[in-house]
């Protein structure tokens, strides 16, 4: 079962301005995290944020959390050619009594063209 | 170089033939995990395991197997029952530490039956 769904499915757009991506997702969570994957590789974990803060930034990035709304966004700003990849959000959520069993997202398809 | 590997980047097998795929890592991370992705398509979870000699089922483990003998490796079996083999697979690992919870991948195995 799939817990995330990002918004948009694709998103195209130039060098330099910003991009937002958006995750919806259904139950209550520890931890939500984002990751990247280029095309036919593995993914990198990004950035995590826990259901107790509203905001995180790392570098160029810039999480937000509204648990109230089950959502999360990801900004990243000043976009660059290399940050063209696919993008996912992942739920961290109380499972069983497990820890770390992610739920992924659909994903997100950055382009950034040149 | 710390790090998780998987062997082989692709993979052809005929039909009604198992197939395993090698997972490593030398993270020292108690948790491995076996996710399959389809094209366009988020990540489901096959098996994850959070100790040695224990394993769990996730999502989707009909038609998989897997083997926790050695911290370090977490093979993963693509058997006949599996209906619909060809995709692409990820390994990946985690500490279960509170504040590392970020799981870390390997390169993935494209698997083609025909």
């Amino acid at each position: 079962s799939q817990q995330g769904e990002e918004d948009p499915q694709a998103l195209s757009i130039q060098e330099g301005e910003n991009a937002t991506m958006n995750c919806s997702y259904k139950t209550s969570i520890n931890n939500l995290q984002w990751y990247r994957q280029n095309s036919g590789r593995g993914l990198v974990h990004l950035i995590l944020i826990r259901s107790n803060e509203r905001e995180k930034h790392s570098g160029r990035l810039r999480v937000t959390l509204d648990t109230s709304k089950k959502s999360s966004s990801l900004l990243i700003t000043a976009s660059r050619a290399a940050d063209t990849a696919s993008y996912f959000c992942a739920t961290d959520a109380p499972y069983g009594g497990a820890t770390n069993k992610l739920i992924f997202g659909t994903g997100t398809l950055l382009a950034v063209q040149p | 170089d710390g790090g998780i590997t998987q062997s082989p980047k692709y993979l052809f097998r005929k039909e009604g033939q198992n197939v395993t795929l090698s997972c490593e890592q030398n993270l020292n991370h108690d948790a491995m995990y076996w996710y399959r992705q389809d094209p366009g398509q988020g990540l489901r979870l096959i098996y994850y395991s959070q100790i040695v000699n224990d394993f769990q089922k996730g999502d989707i483990a009909e038609g998989y197997s897997v083997s926790r003998e050695k911290k370090e490796s977490f093979p993963l079996t693509v058997t006949s029952a599996q209906k619909n083999p060809t995709a692409f697979y990820l390994c990946a690992s985690s500490n279960k530490e509170t504040g590392k919870e970020e799981q870390y991948f390997g390169p993935g195995t494209r698997l083609t039956v025909t």
